[in-house]
């Protein structure tokens, strides 16, 4: 079993829909990590949290640390939403981390 | 230029060739980190550095080595190249504050490594 699952591995939307990825961990409990790839191949991150909900522009990102899930919702999707995002985990007292198998989201127009 | 720099961008070499892929950043981050990508698996940690002369294995650190002299330079070396190295491999940094997983990550944008 992986230490970082993701769901679902693809994700086709029209532009607006509401999308919401999902990330189930098994290690780590400080924080978990959402990145973004770009198609050209870039990695940002997102968001780093470790209770509760951020927001950042149409990005929301929440955690359940008790039942170590977290969702990243994207609202009113957009063409230049397309990417491959990707929930990380720290792994407790070293400095690795476990990265889920990310998630294709591409919006059509 | 501020930030984290990979090079190259690009490389093709053949199995048993020595290659080197740099990392440089510019904010003095204490923490510095090479992952490989792959098709079908996550990013996976190489090697890590908590500081300059500190340095520790990761997941798959088998075929690499790695120095730090420098805190704002990483260098990671495959002795050895082989055809499982195909990869793109991704450095990263975080600041002094903490460890890796309570503080934010910055990337590279990646060395694509093709070993024939």
């Amino acid at each position: 079993k992986n230490e970082v699952e993701q769901s679902p591995q693809n994700l086709t939307a029209q532009e607006g829909e509401f999308i919401t990825i999902n990330c189930s961990y098994s290690v780590g409990i400080s924080a978990l990590h959402w990145l973004q790839q770009h198609p050209g191949g870039g990695i940002v991150s997102l968001f780093m949290l470790s209770s509760g909900k951020k927001k950042h522009g149409r990005l929301i990102a929440t955690i359940n640390i008790q039942e170590k899930h977290s969702s990243l919702h994207i609202t009113a999707s957009h063409p230049r939403d397309s990417a491959v995002y990707i929930c990380a985990a720290p792994v407790e007292d070293n400095n690795d981390m476990r990265f889920g198998a990310g998630t294709r989201l591409t919006v059509k127009p | 230029d501020a930030g984290i720099t990979q090079s190259p961008r690009y490389k093709i070499t053949e199995t048993g060739r020595q290659v080197t892929l740099m990392c440089h950043q510019t904010w003095s981050h204490s923490y510095m980190f090479w992952y490989r990508q792959d098709l079908g698996h996550g990013l996976r940690l190489i090697y890590y550095s908590a500081a300059a002369d500190i340095t520790d294995k990761g997941e798959v650190p088998d075929g690499y080595v790695v120095s730090r002299s420098k805190t704002e330079n990483f260098p990671l070396t495959l002795e050895s190249a082989t055809r499982s190295q195909t990869s793109v491999y991704f450095c990263a940094s975080t600041s002094t504050s903490g460890v890796a997983g309570a503080n934010v990550l910055t990337f590279g944008a990646g060395s694509r490594l093709t070993v024939l």
